[in-house]
């Protein structure tokens, strides 16, 4: 059975540009979300989406934004990129209906911004 | 509002030394607390989670945790240390107010020496 599965695994972009990252979650989870583990930070949650809702969102400006398709694969997007911008983009999923389920990890998007 | 602490960036213990990392939590309502590992260029990986009524945990790898309510604590313990667990730790909670949200800790590197 296929993990949780990211793309790009690097991106580079300029300040000002946007960015777009991708994430499909394991067969039959209905539930996605996205973190930021920037340096010395730990993972700061980001969105959470269920059956194509935006359920919950972490203290991050609307230029973090995102979407949840059909199949449950979700895109991240942040615009106008600024510096501090650059970290690992992790995206999790999980079944839904108990709050103690785990969350399955992708490897991760690594955003840079120069 | 939930928050995670792990007051120790860094963790060494000699390989066979028994281990700990510590974690104390804050909730409104009743914690779902997890542990998670990640290893140098790869996404989060579950290690163990809380549940009711039990207040050690066994999990992956010979890891266990125990829950002290009245200390909001849950520390990750194992017997005997390997070098192979050097990793980054992170200690996690929900609780039954907050939706689904996880909110993570900064992360407990932990080096083991041979």
């Amino acid at each position: 059975e296929a993990g949780v599965t990211q793309s790009p695994t690097h991106l580079i972009k300029t300040r000002g540009q946007q960015a777009t990252l991708r994430c499909s979650p394991i067969s039959g989870h209905t539930s996605v979300y996205w973190y930021q583990q920037a340096l010395g930070l730990g993972l700061q949650f980001l969105l959470w989406y269920d059956e194509g809702e935006e359920r919950n969102r972490g203290n991050f400006p609307p230029r973090f934004s995102g979407r949840q398709f059909p199949n449950y694969s979700s895109e991240l997007n942040v615009n106008a990129l600024e510096l501090e911008d650059s970290a690992l983009y992790l995206c999790a999923s999980s079944l839904q209906g108990k709050r103690n389920e785990k969350l399955f990890f992708g490897s991760g998007t690594q955003l840079s911004v120069l | 509002a939930q928050s995670v602490a792990q007051p120790e960036d860094q963790v060494n213990v000699a390989e066979g030394n028994p281990l700990t990392v510590k974690c104390t939590y804050s909730v409104s309502g009743n914690p779902y607390l997890f542990w998670y590992v990640q290893y140098p260029n790869r996404g989060l990986q579950f290690l163990l989670k809380y549940i009711t009524g039990d207040n050690l945990v066994k999990g992956s790898y010979g890891f266990e945790a125990e829950f002290n309510k009245s200390q909001t604590s849950f520390h990750l313990k194992k017997p005997s240390a390997l070098v192979s667990d050097s990793a980054l730790y992170f200690c996690a909670v929900r609780d039954d107010t907050g939706g689904f949200k996880t909110i993570f800790g900064a992360g407990t590197r932990l080096f083991v020496k041979a």
